[in-house]
């Protein structure tokens, strides 16, 4: 079984600097991927961006950037720069490589920009 | 390029009803997945079609169900209607199975079971 945890139900964060969201992930599956989703208020989600289980670099879209800690278990997501349009809820999800299109999805955590 | 679309946005329904909730994909796109969000949780994987026929399926009960028609849309029926079925269902495309890449979601259909 896979499970997601996003320990940070809420995050502030100030108009142009960079935040950090945390997802630690459980899975016995050898592949996978990681991915990140936004949910506005409309709830559609987004796709932010992937991650590999056996990609060596740590992923990057624009702003965004994933901190892949294989051994931790770890896939933080970084938004650099924030702007006032990132307020929204953030997902972290975990596919097993061979259930293409069946996402474990985390909690999720707000995140707030301020002016 | 049209993207996601689900209809209806929003419905309201008494327990023991039942519901269809539709779907059709982005373009392109021929495998279609449905999630259940309950409010204030992530999504959770309800089931997926492919080829007109149901190839993964989530821990739901059989009073979920569905369907996929010849041209990739897609239905979510749900039977025998309870009140902790009140959530947003999203329906998300993509060519293939997508493994390495992203699903594109619909802004969903809000149920309430009154």
């Amino acid at each position: 079984a896979q499970k997601i945890t996003q320990t940070q139900p809420g995050m502030f964060v100030q108009e142009k600097e960079a935040v950090t969201l945390d997802c630690t992930y459980d899975t016995s599956d050898p592949s996978y991927g990681l991915f990140w989703y936004k949910q506005p208020s409309s709830g559609e989600m987004i796709f932010l961006i992937y991650q590999g289980s056996y990609d060596q670099q740590n992923a990057t879209e624009g702003r965004y950037s994933l901190n892949f800690q294989k051994a931790r278990k770890s896939a933080n997501l970084v938004i650099s720069a924030s702007q006032l349009g990132d307020s929204a809820m953030y997902f972290c999800a975990v596919q097993p490589y061979n259930q293409g299109g069946k996402l474990i999805f985390g909690q999720g955590t707000e995140l707030s920009v301020k002016p | 390029d049209a993207g996601v679309t689900q209809s209806p946005t929003h419905l309201i329904k008494t327990r023991g009803q039942q519901v269809t909730l539709r779907c059709s994909p982005k373009s392109g796109h021929d495998t279609v997945s449905w999630y259940q969000q309950a409010l204030g949780q992530g999504p959770q994987f309800i089931f997926q079609y492919y080829e007109e026929e149901e190839r993964q399926r989530g821990n739901f009960p059989d009073r979920f169900s569905g369907h996929q028609f010849p041209n990739y849309s897609s239905e979510l029926n749900v039977n025998a209607l309870l009140l902790g079925d009140s959530a947003l269902y999203l329906c998300a495309s993509s060519f293939g199975d997508s493994r390495t890449g992203e699903l594109f979601f619909g802004e969903g259909s809000r149920l309430t079971v009154l």
